[in-house]
């Protein structure tokens, strides 16, 4: 099984219908974020959480609101979608503690808003 | 604020060709820098990292050198394979909430 589980892995929607990504993992981290990718952007950073009761915005928050259910589980809205949010989301984990611990990724969800 | 900027893509070689993606960076402090490599379908893995300056990290014959004096962390690899084909990424973490920067990305195509 994976580490870390997104769910679904495609969606395909209308403009302003409420969408909900989830993420949950495994690895026993504190630490997990949700991205989006785009063509020629790389990732960029959505919100972050250290914490179930810490949640912070990233870069581009904008549109989106997160969940910390618990430790395991990390999700994310969009309340109402619009067509610019078609990307590629993925969620991450990291375990805290230094500078060096890299970050562990899921296999994305890929959304498409008509 | 902290950049990461690598070499646009995308990059074709023959299998067998030497690699080189170029990774410089902008940061303040003393980040740890990272390659990550995203096959089709898949999420971003990690496939090697420095902490320190001088730092070499390597794996699967993939290798980067952290130069703190040129702010590069340039991949290479003497001799690729069909199957080293994805998007590579270059990234720091010079925070103390371990937000990442991550570069654009690069294409790799190896053709047989």
């Amino acid at each position: 099984d994976a580490d870390v589980t997104q769910t679904p892995r495609n969606r395909i929607t209308k403009t302003g219908k409420r969408i909900m990504l989830e993420c949950s993992q495994t690895k026993g981290h504190d630490r997990m974020y949700w991205y989006r990718q785009d063509p020629g952007l790389g990732l960029r950073l959505i919100y972050y959480s250290f914490d179930v009761k810490d949640i912070n915005k990233g870069e581009i928050s904008d549109g989106y609101s997160v969940s910390r259910q618990a430790q395991a589980k990390f999700s994310l809205s969009l309340e109402s979608a619009i067509p610019n949010q078609t990307a590629l989301y993925f969620c991450a984990t990291s375990d805290g503690g230094s500078l060096g611990q890299p970050q562990h990724f899921g296999d994305g969800t890929r959304l498409s808003i008509l | 604020g902290n950049s990461v900027t690598q070499m646009e893509g995308p990059v074709t070689l023959s299998e067998e060709a030497f690699l080189t993606i170029n990774c410089t960076y902008t940061a303040t402090g003393y980040p740890s820098l990272f390659w990550y490599v995203q096959y089709p379908g898949e999420g971003l893995q990690l496939l090697l990292k420095a902490t320190k300056a001088d730092d070499k990290g390597s794996n699967k014959g993939f290798e980067a050198t952290y130069r703190k004096e040129t702010t590069s962390f340039h991949l290479e690899k003497g001799s690729v394979q069909v199957s080293d084909s994805a998007v590579y990424f270059c990234a720091l973490n010079s925070g103390g909430y371990q937000k990442v920067t991550f570069g654009t990305g690069t294409k790799l195509q190896v053709i047989p």
